[in-house]
């Protein structure tokens, strides 16, 4: 089977930096995405690591390690908007088709 | 623009009744997906399609059906053998392996 997890709350201060972590057990593994969710809303997608290192998006970073199974998304400059539930999704090599984790509520206080 | 269409976004269902929620993407990908998401989990894969004409099964596809007859469109039905369909039920698409997905607004199906 495959399955991630991720921590199910986190709680930062406005123009701070979190990190959300996301370690995996899946097979045919390809690469490790991320998703934000807002209440109500529908994900969309943030990054994406198919090689391990750093890839920057603005002020969002994601992380990947395979040797480790780890992954991780560093948000900067933390700003209310921010506030959403954040998804890691690891993507399979079949027809790429992407297992969610359940989720990290990451809510941000003045 | 682009983008994928889903409807209705509401959707009530009797017990014992069929219902279809439909998918409309103009991205011109090839690849679609349906997810289930119940509160406060993570998205569940119901099936998907890499191409026209051609489906899989998903994690939990129990209940479900659908069909892809054109490369735009991805409807779902949900079955009356589906149990616990309540939910909210995500259509996306895809253009390859890590270019993410494009997701729709999604459908928030109750059963009455």
């Amino acid at each position: 089977g495959q399955s991630l997890e991720q921590p199910s709350e986190v709680t930062a201060v406005e123009g701070a930096i979190v990190q959300i972590n996301c370690t995996y057990q899946t097979s045919g593994f390809y690469g490790l995405s991320w998703y934000q969710q807002h209440d109500g809303g529908a994900p969309t997608f943030l990054s994406y690591n198919g090689l391990d290192g750093l890839e920057e998006t603005g002020r969002f970073s994601s992380f990947l390690s395979r040797s480790d199974s780890y992954g991780y998304l560093l948000l900067q400059e933390l700003q209310m908007k921010d506030s959403a539930s954040y998804f890691c999704a690891a993507d399979n090599t079949n027809a790429g088709k992407s297992t969610f984790g359940d989720g990290t509520t990451l809510t941000v206080k003045p | 623009d682009g983008g994928i269409t889903q409807s209705p976004k509401y959707l009530f269902r009797k017990e014992g009744q069929n219902v279809t929620l439909s998918c409309e993407q103009n991205l011109n990908h090839d690849a679609m997906y349906w997810y289930r998401q119940d509160p406060g989990q993570g998205l569940r894969l119901i099936y998907y399609s890499q191409i026209v004409n051609d489906f899989q099964k998903g994690d939990i596809a129990e209940g479900y059906s659908v069909s892809r007859e054109k490369k735009e469109s991805f409807p779902l039905t949900v079955t009356s053998a589906q149990k616990n369909p309540t939910a909210f039920y995500l259509c996306a698409s895809s253009p390859g392996q890590g270019s993410g997905y494009t997701f729709g607004s999604g459908t928030r199906l109750t059963v009455v």
